[in-house]
């Protein structure tokens, strides 16, 4: 069964500092990984994805994930973060079972402190 | 393009009381779903569609109903509500290439 795990439900951050949100997924299919934004009372915006091919991706708003194979990990890092940062982060994995959709893990909310 | 839009935006119902969700895209995709979200538990698949005519459950199907009579729309249907449905309903379609657009959401309240 597929199942994705987001090891910090907050994360605390000043401005323009690093910051990396970290997700384990497990899956018996073959592995695509999303991570999407959720800004308050919105809905869900994809920041980037992996289908195949290389193991860095890149996404909108400066935001990049490194697929593992070997640790079953996607963490989504950024190098500068900003206030408008400010969000519930979830991380996802295709749906197992012949099912077609997303396994969502439970989300964390980076808060960006000035 | 609207993308995937979501009536109502707001619902409250009570115990025992039906209702649609109403889902509809315009980007042509063949794929749609329904997702739950709440507090805490990410969003849970409920039903899903890979064309019209053709839908299956998802994670936590009970107590929902769906139908796909044309590919634009794919409402959901509380046959009897119940508190435990208290939630943020997203519905979201998905191109080929995997990436699913969610509409607004609708927050329900059951009391």
């Amino acid at each position: 069964a597929q199942s994705v795990t987001q090891l910090d439900s907050q994360v605390p951050v000043f401005e323009e500092a690093p910051v990396e949100l970290r997700c384990n997924y497990s899956s018996s299919v073959s592995v695509y990984l999303f991570w999407y934004v959720q800004y308050p009372n919105q809905g869900l915006q994809l920041l980037l994805k992996y289908l195949s091919g290389s193991t860095l991706v890149k996404g909108i708003n400066g935001f990049e994930a490194e697929f593992n194979k070997s640790q079953t990990s996607f963490h989504l890092r950024k190098p500068s973060v900003h206030i408008s940062d400010t969000a519930e982060y979830f991380c996802a994995v295709r749906a197992g079972g012949g099912a077609d959709g997303l396994t969502f893990g439970k989300g964390t909310h980076l808060i960006i402190q000035p | 393009n609207a993308g995937v839009t979501q009536t109502p935006k707001f619902q409250v119902l009570k115990t025992g009381q039906s209702m649609t969700l109403q889902c509809a895209q315009d980007m042509n995709h063949e794929y749609m779903s329904w997702y739950r979200q709440d507090p805490g538990m990410g969003l849970r698949l409920i039903h899903y569609s890979v064309g019209a005519g053709i839908t299956d459950q998802g994670e936590v199907p009970n107590g929902y109903n769906v139908s796909r009579s044309t590919t634009e729309d794919f409402p959901l249907r509380l046959l009897s509500a119940a508190p435990s449905q208290t939630s943020v309903y997203f519905c979201a379609s998905r191109s080929d290439w995997y990436e699913q657009y969610f509409g607004p959401g609708t927050r329900l309240t059951v009391t």
